[in-house]
């Protein structure tokens, strides 16, 4: 079965430290993996996906296929980044397939 | 451009009521997803229009759940006799973008209550 997992229900930490939201996937495949985030009162959006390799925001996502990982990091936090955070697969790659969401991590960064 | 937008943004219903959630997807867009988010979880999949083609509805968790695109545009969630268990957020998406990335866009979202 495919299914995303978000281990961390709430991450808190403070101004200018390390972050890693950790996700782990459940997929035979080779899935497309995604980092959506909802700041307070917006709507979800697109962070990053991993075909793109690229820094958003200073926020970067490795796939580790063998672990069948994709954990979002950032060296150094900012209050802006306090938001609820969603690891999502997409099952066929390049698809207009549905995403497959994982309950989300509430990350919290104290000044 | 305007992005997906949903209304009514607030639904409180009494129980056994019907209730109908539009979605205006982004002009252009063919694809157009509803996913259902109860309170605490993440977005889960209820069902895929391709233009006004239902193709997937194996996500619309009873009968009571309806959904029609019949213009390839706007799309409407219906929920019959709506239970307890119906409240939560109920979110619309358009896929588009540029190749090859691709991207769902998300709507602000329903917040349906059934008291």
């Amino acid at each position: 079965a495919q299914r995303v997992t978000q281990p961390e229900k709430l991450l808190s930490v403070f101004k200018g430290a390390p972050v890693e939201l950790k996700c782990n996937y459940s997929y035979s495949g080779s899935p497309e993996l995604f980092w959506y985030v909802q700041y307070s009162r917006q709507r979800l959006q697109l962070l990053l996906r991993h075909i793109s390799r690229e820094s958003i925001k200073g926020f970067t996502a490795d796939l580790n296929k063998g672990e069948t990982s994709f954990h979002l990091k950032k060296p150094f936090a900012q209050e802006e980044d306090s938001a609820m955070y969603y690891c999502a697969l997409r099952a066929t790659w390049g698809s207009q397939g549905n995403l497959i969401f994982g309950k989300g991590t509430k990350l919290s960064v104290k000044p | 451009g305007a992005g997906v937008s949903q209304s009514p943004r607030y639904k409180v219903a009494k129980r056994g009521q019907d209730v109908a959630l539009r979605c205006d997807p982004i002009s252009g867009h063919v694809s157009l997803f509803w996913y259902q988010q109860a309170l605490g979880q993440g977005p889960e999949f209820l069902t895929y229009f391709q233009n006004e083609a239902q193709l997937d509805k194996s996500g619309l968790p009873s009968d009571r759940f309806f959904a029609e695109r019949p213009e390839g545009s706007v799309s409407t969630l219906k929920i019959q006799r709506t239970q307890q268990e119906d409240s939560a957020v109920y979110l619309c998406a358009s896929w588009g973008g540029a190749a090859p990335l691709y991207e769902q866009y998300f709507g602000p979202g329903t917040r349906l209550t059934v008291t």
